[in-house]
């Protein structure tokens, strides 16, 4: 089992749709979590952290299932602006070293 | 602040040629890291430095990468000799801490491709 495995999608959903990805990691050991949204050709940049407890921020909602070792994140009402990759980061083993996914695709249209 | 800054942006050199990839962190951030991204294998971490020490190597490919850490501000990834398959895009990030719920700020990437 990879470290860190995500659909790389795409997925294609319209605007206002509520869509959902999961990301499943194989360390579970693992302490933090984290979201990266990253733009065709721009850099990765943190969406949001993902806590034991859960984590909303407007329309993004973000979930740690440590029994099934996955994380997953949620997006309600999209926007054609939410149009991108999401990577899923999680830290190696005992360290805080990040082991990013593949990323999952995602594309909303009109 | 203007963020990390990554330069060239762009880089086009022929197989065998020596490259250089530089990278300004963030003032006061106190780790810095080298990724690289390709389709085929997505965003791997090459190497990490904490105060100007590298930490970990062990994503380093193989010996014709080497990275170096002269001071707080800048580092250098070189490739000697390049080959094709390195053709990928080199991210460099930086963060303040690497503990708990800690961001890393990117920045915008060298476009690598060796002909």
């Amino acid at each position: 089992r990879k470290e860190v495995e995500q659909d790389p999608g795409p997925f294609n959903v319209p605007e206002g749709a509520t869509v959902a990805f999961n990301c499943t990691y194989s360390n579970s050991a693992s302490q933090s979590f984290f979201w990266y949204r990253q733009d065709c050709r721009k850099e990765p940049k943190l969406l949001m952290s993902v806590y034991s407890s859960g984590n909303e921020d407007g329309r993004f909602t973000a979930q740690l299932n440590r029994a099934s070792q996955y994380i997953s994140l949620l997006i309600r009402d999209s926007k054609l602006s939410d149009s991108a990759t999401y990577l899923c980061v999680v830290p190696s083993g005992g360290s805080y070293i990040p082991t990013f996914g593949r990323g999952t695709s995602l594309i909303v249209h009109p | 602040d203007a963020g990390v800054i990554q330069s060239p942006r762009h880089e086009v050199t022929e197989m065998g040629q020596e490259v250089t990839l530089r990278c300004k962190p963030i003032s006061g951030h106190d780790y810095l890291f080298w990724y690289r991204q390709t389709m085929m294998r997505g965003l791997e971490l090459l190497i990490y430095f904490n105060n100007n020490v590298p930490i970990d190597d062990s994503g380093m490919p193989e010996d014709r990468f080497s990275a170096k850490m002269p001071n707080a501000s800048f580092s250098t990834l070189k490739i000697q000799p390049s080959e094709p398959r390195d053709s990928a895009v080199y991210f460099c990030a930086s963060s303040p801490i690497l503990a708990g719920p800690y961001e890393q700020y990117f920045g915008p990437g060298t476009r690598l491709t060796v002909t």
